[in-house]
This record gives C-alpha cells, structure tokens and sequence, in this order.
C-alpha cells in the first residue's frame, strides 16, 4: 500500500489568514487529486495534477505536483469560512491521506 | 442525473446481525468502490469493481462483500455485524479519473 501522509492533521485560523497542506508520500504517483469535504457529505473533487512541477489555480486555491510527483501541497490565499472542510489528497493509483481538517473562523 | 445515491442513510444493527449497503450510480462509470471512514480520518478501501462481474478487495475487506452483477448496482454485505464496524460508508463511482461519492451511510454496531 502506498502511503499518502497529510499535514497538519487539524488547522484553525481566521478568516482572511493565508495557509499551507501538504501531501508527501515516498512513492511515485501517475497524478494526485484533492478533494473537499464538507461535514455530512462525500468528499468532492477540487482538482487533479498530472505532471510534475504542475501548479493549477482554483480562484483562491493554489494546487501544486512536486517535480518528482511524490508530494503536493494546497495553498489557500485569503482564507473565507466557507473553505471550511476536509481536504483529502488521493494518489492515483488508490490512495488516500487521512485528511486535513481545515476550520476557518469569521 | 441522481449521481450516486445510497441507502440506508443511517442504520443501527445489533452484534451479529446482517444488512446490506445499497448503492447505485446513473452515469455508466466502469468503477466503483467501497470505503469506509471513521470518526476525523481519511478513507479507507474495502472493495472495488472495475465492470459488472468483476470485484477485488481493497485495504480492509475482512468482514464484508460485494457483488457487480450490472454497472449500475454495487451492494455491500455486512454479515454478523461487530462494533468495529460503527463507520459511515460511502459508494463511489469513477470513469476511472475523478471519483464521484454517495452521501453516505451511517452505521452504529451496539
């Protein structure tokens, strides 16, 4: 099993505040995905990264594939309560970090 | 489209006791899988199928089962239920490429 490890696990800032997750594994993945996850519901697809050194943009969200595509990492410009979730990263083939749960607060 | 749609959406079982997760996806993915998720963590596999007919498991199967007998349906069976299966199940479907989930179902085993 190849294993994806999420950083930090927990994450409590204000709103407006800038942040960093992280997604690091040793093993080399074809892509990785991101998703969110809002209490009560699955987890939906923020994005997927294909190549190394990729970095894609979703509004505020910055989504980069390290060179060697073993890591990744979000960051989220200006932080707004509605960002709050779990924020999965997914290797492709299967594997699943264990989330960063994100509370962003008024 | 209703996506994937699961059900029950909450259930509690008695030690010992049986049920099955329904599960069922309209897009005509190829995939689909099983997961489970316990409190404040990511997912974890139990099952997946690649087409009707064809099912493998995943990390953690011990307990359950599946059967693909169309693309559309994709049950899963808990025989005699046990406390280590208090988690909320999700479906999910996928071309592959991105995973489209269920909403969930939420089991206690008291």
């Amino acid at each position: 099993t190849q294993l994806l490890e999420q950083s930090p696990q927990f994450l409590s800032i204000q709103e407006g505040e800038n942040l960093t997750v992280y997604c690091n594994s040793s093993s080399v993945f074809s892509s990785l995905q991101w998703y969110r996850q809002e209490p009560g519901e699955g987890p939906v697809l923020l994005v997927t990264v294909v190549t190394g050194g990729e970095v894609k943009k979703l509004k505020r969200l910055t989504f980069q594939f390290g060179d060697a595509r073993k890591d990744s990492s979000l960051h989220i410009t200006a932080a707004q309560p509605g960002d709050t979730g779990l924020y999965l990263c997914a290797g492709v083939p299967q594997s699943w970090g264990a989330g960063t749960k994100l509370i962003i607060k008024p | 489209n209703a996506g994937v749609t699961q059900t029950p959406k909450f259930r509690i079982l008695k030690i010992g006791q049986s049920m099955t997760l329904q599960c069922a996806q309209d897009m005509n993915h190829n995939y689909m899988y099983w997961y489970r998720q316990d409190p404040g963590m990511g997912l974890k596999l139990i099952y997946y199928s690649v087409g009707a007919g064809i099912t493998d498991k995943g990390e953690v199967p011990n307990g359950y089962n599946v059967s693909r007998s169309t693309t559309e349906y994709f049950p899963l069976r808990l025989e005699l239920a046990a406390p280590s299966q208090t988690s909320v199940y999700f479906c999910a479907s996928s071309y592959p490429g991105e995973q489209f989930f269920g909403p969930g179902t939420r089991l206690t085993v008291l």
